[in-house]
């Protein structure tokens, strides 16, 4: 069975700094991840994915990932934040694996960006 | 335009009584799902269905059923609501099991 931990239920940062939203996983064969941003009021929407290969991946709106397989972790970054990044990122794991599947998500990291 | 549409987006039932939140979808996705979203416990899913008739338990399915007749169509049922079943509902899709989930934007439920 597989889990993620996001361990910063909340994290406030400065408009125009740096950003860094932690992820760690755990599964047994190496998962497929995603984060996914809510905005108040909305459902979740994917910001970016990682299945294989370059373990940078490029999202939505200056975001990108990174997949460490020897750390378990996958880490959101995004270089200079804007006030409208403020809303709850969930980082979410899935492995496919027939009716024992599922995706499982993080309980989610509220982003604050002060002026 | 790939979306997931959730019918109503806000309701109040009373305790005990019947409550239908309805999910489409117009992506052709295989597997749908049912989410329920609370505070400091982030998503619990509910349901998941991989097609046609073929529905699974998910985590907390306890106090609930669904019902999947078309692909693009998936319900969700509880019967005699009960106060603790007050919540945000989300339902989702995605074309296969692990490929990315798309969203809908809540049904807001609260059970009095």
């Amino acid at each position: 069975a597989q889990s993620v931990t996001q361990p910063d239920a909340r994290v406030t940062v400065s408009e125009g700094a740096s950003l860094q939203l932690r992820c760690k996983y755990s599964s047994s064969v190496t998962p497929y991840l995603f984060w996914y941003v809510q905005y108040p009021r909305q459902g979740l929407q994917l910001l970016l994915k990682y299945y294989s290969g370059d373990p940078v991946v490029q999202g939505v709106n200056g975001f990108e990932a990174e997949f460490s397989k020897s750390n378990s972790s996958f880490h959101l970054r995004k270089a200079s934040v804007h006030w409208s990044d403020s809303a709850v990122y969930f980082c979410a794991v899935s492995v496919s694996g027939g009716s024992n599947y599922k995706l499982t998500f993080g309980k989610g990291t509220l982003l604050t960006v002060t002026p | 335009d790939m979306k997931v549409t959730q019918m109503p987006r806000y309701l109040i039932k009373r305790m005990g009584e019947n409550v239908l939140l309805e999910c489409g979808q117009d992506m052709s996705h295989e597997t749908m799902y049912w989410y329920r979203q609370d505070p400091g416990l982030g998503l619990q899913l509910i349901y998941i269905s991989y097609d046609v008739d073929s529905n699974s338990e998910g985590d907390i399915p306890k106090g609930y059923r669904v019902s999947r007749k078309k692909r693009e169509h998936f319900s969700l049922i509880l019967d005699s609501a009960k106060t603790n079943q007050t919540s945000v509902y989300f339902c989702a899709s995605s074309y296969r099991v692990y490929t990315e989930v798309f969203f809908g934007k809540g049904t807001r439920l609260t059970v009095v």
